[in-house]
C-alpha cells in the first residue's frame, strides 16, 4: 500500500531563514506527488504538483519542490520564509486515477 | 463561487444521534472523494466516487458511515449513531476526469467540523 512520511512534525524558523521539509513515499509504480498547504482557519490548497518532466517543480509563493526518484522523496524548499509562510504542510501522493494519500503534515512556524 | 462547497460548516450532536453532511463539488469535476482530518493528521482517505459509482471505501469507513451520490452530482456522507471518536473535520474534494486532464489533482472544500459530546 502507499504511504507518505513527513520526516518533521514541528518546524520553527526566523524569518529569511531557508526552509526544506522532508517528503518520502512508498510506492514503486509511476506516482502524481503533491504538496498543499493550510493556513491558519482556511482550507486545504494546492501548492504545487509534479507529474512527469523536469524534477524540479516550481510552485506559488517561491515555493519549489525536487522529485529524486531514486530517492522516493518530493522534499519542499524555499530559499527564504515569511512570517506569513506559517501553516501547516502536507505532501500528498496518488498513482494515476486512484485515490490521494496524504502525509500526517508539518507545522511550520515563522517568528518575525 | 465555483469551488467545492460543504455544508453544515460545524455540527454538534450528541452521542447516538445521526448526522449527514453534503458536499457540492465543482462543476465539471467527475470525481468525488471524502476525507477525514483529525488534529495532528494528514487528510484519511474515507471514499471517491466517479459520477454516482462508489470506487473504493476505506477500511476506516465503518458500517454506521454510508456516502452516496446518486445524480453523479452532489455528495452526502451520514454518519449514523454517532460516537465521540467520530469527533473531526469531514472534507470533500473532487476532481477532475483523469483523461485529459493528468495527475488526478483534488481541489479541497473546506470542511465540516463535527463534535460528538
Amino acid at each position: 500500500a502507499q504511504s507518505v512520511s513527513q520526516h518533521n512534525h514541528h518546524v520553527i524558523l526566523s524569518e529569511a531563514a531557508s526552509l526544506e521539509l522532508g517528503c518520502n513515499y512508498s510506492y514503486g509504480g509511476t506516482v502524481n506527488l503533491f504538496w498543499y498547504v493550510q493556513y491558519p482557519g482556511q482550507h486545504l490548497q494546492l501548492l504545487l504538483k509534479y507529474f512527469s518532466g523536469d524534477p524540479l517543480v516550481k510552485g506559488i509563493k517561491g515555493f519549489e519542490a525536487e522529485f529524486i526518484k531514486s530517492k522516493f522523496s518530493f522534499n519542499l524548499r524555499k530559499p527564504s520564509v515569511q512570517w506569513s509562510d506559517t501553516a501547516e504542510y502536507f505532501c500528498a501522493v496518488n498513482e494515476e486515477g486512484f485515490k490521494t494519500i496524504f502525509g500526517a503534515g508539518t507545522r511550520l512556524f515563522v517568528k518575525a | 463561487d465555483t469551488g467545492v462547497s460543504q455544508n453544515p460548516r460545524h455540527k454538534i450532536t450528541k452521542r447516538g444521534q445521526n448526522v449527514t453532511f453534503r458536499c457540492d463539488p465543482i462543476s465539471e469535476h467527475n470525481r468525488l472523494y471524502w476525507y477525514r482530518q483529525t488534529l495532528g493528521q494528514g487528510p484519511e482517505f474515507l471514499t471517491y466516487f466517479q459520477n454516482e459509482a462508489q470506487l473504493e471505501k476505506s477500511r476506516l469507513l465503518s458500517d454506521r458511515f454510508s456516502a452516496e451520490r446518486p445524480k453523479g452530482s452532489f455528495s452526502t456522507l451520514e454518519i449514523q449513531r454517532t460516537e465521540q471518536g467520530d469527533s473531526a473535520m469531514y472534507l470533500c474534494a473532487s476532481s477532475p476526469a483523469v483523461r485529459p486532464q493528468p495527475g488526478n489533482t483534488i481541489y479541497f472544500g473546506e470542511g465540516s467540523w463535527l463534535t460528538v459530546v
